[in-house]
């Protein structure tokens, strides 16, 4: 199994502002993902993130608000952009496993004020 | 389009009892299914998966779960439940290669003395 870390695990930031959330995995990987939870709800696919080419964003979300690094196997960074309340969530990084599960980073939680 | 449905938002349980979670899926093909665990404040735990084989599925913690093609269900189970088994438990479905994960709205495990 892997370990992933996330950076910050929580933030308080002001709307208008934008937030870089960083996600290191303990071994290379193929692909990384990035997910939303908004408060009391289930998990929403962001975007898959390959090393070397550009992300795959799912429907409803879009490069220009929740743009995506992945230098290397090991490392990615989802950004926030232009916060609103609305963006208030707790972003989750993961990575696929051998058997197709997922393991999941420990989040980060935003409030946007 | 797959789908993931878990009917109960909610279920309290006294310590000691069995407890059963539904899930229920939509998908055209042979899924690969998951069950994960969230604790308060915690990332994703992958509790079990199946892919193929037996259809009674072991898991971590105690936990089984039975695929049931006929009727599109992927019910979690636990013998004798536990405080600390006090946490919301997702249902998930996956295509193979370990693209896009599909969670349903996960169940919150009340457990009481």
């Amino acid at each position: 199994s892997a370990v992933i870390s996330q950076k910050p695990s929580r933030d308080i930031c002001q709307r208008g502002t934008s937030l870089t959330i960083q996600c290191q995995v303990d071994s290379q990987v193929t692909m990384m993902f990035w997910y939303r939870q908004q408060p009391g709800q289930s998990l929403t696919l962001i975007a898959t993130a390959n090393q070397g080419s550009e992300a795959t964003y799912e429907s409803g979300f879009v490069i220009d608000k929740f743009p995506i690094s992945r230098p290397n196997l090991t490392f990615s960074t989802l950004t926030v952009s232009n916060m609103s309340p609305e963006d208030s969530s707790i972003y989750l990084c993961s990575v696929d496993g051998q058997g197709n599960e997922q393991y999941f980073g420990p989040g980060t939680r935003l409030t946007v004020t | 389009a797959q789908s993931v449905t878990q009917p109960d938002i909610h279920i309290t349980v006294s310590e000691g009892a069995s407890l059963e979670l539904r899930c229920n899926y939509s998908y055209g093909a042979t899924p690969y299914l998951f069950w994960y665990v969230q604790s308060p404040g915690q990332g994703l735990q992958l509790l079990l998966k199946y892919f193929s084989g037996d259809t009674l599925v072991q898991g971590i913690k105690g936990f089984e779960a039975e695929f049931k093609r006929s009727q599109s269900s992927f019910n979690l189970r636990k013998p004798s439940v536990h405080w600390s088994d006090a946490a919301e438990y997702f249902c998930a479905v996956g295509e193979g290669g370990g693209f896009k994960t599909i969670f349903g709205a996960g169940t919150r495990l009340f457990v009481k003395a």
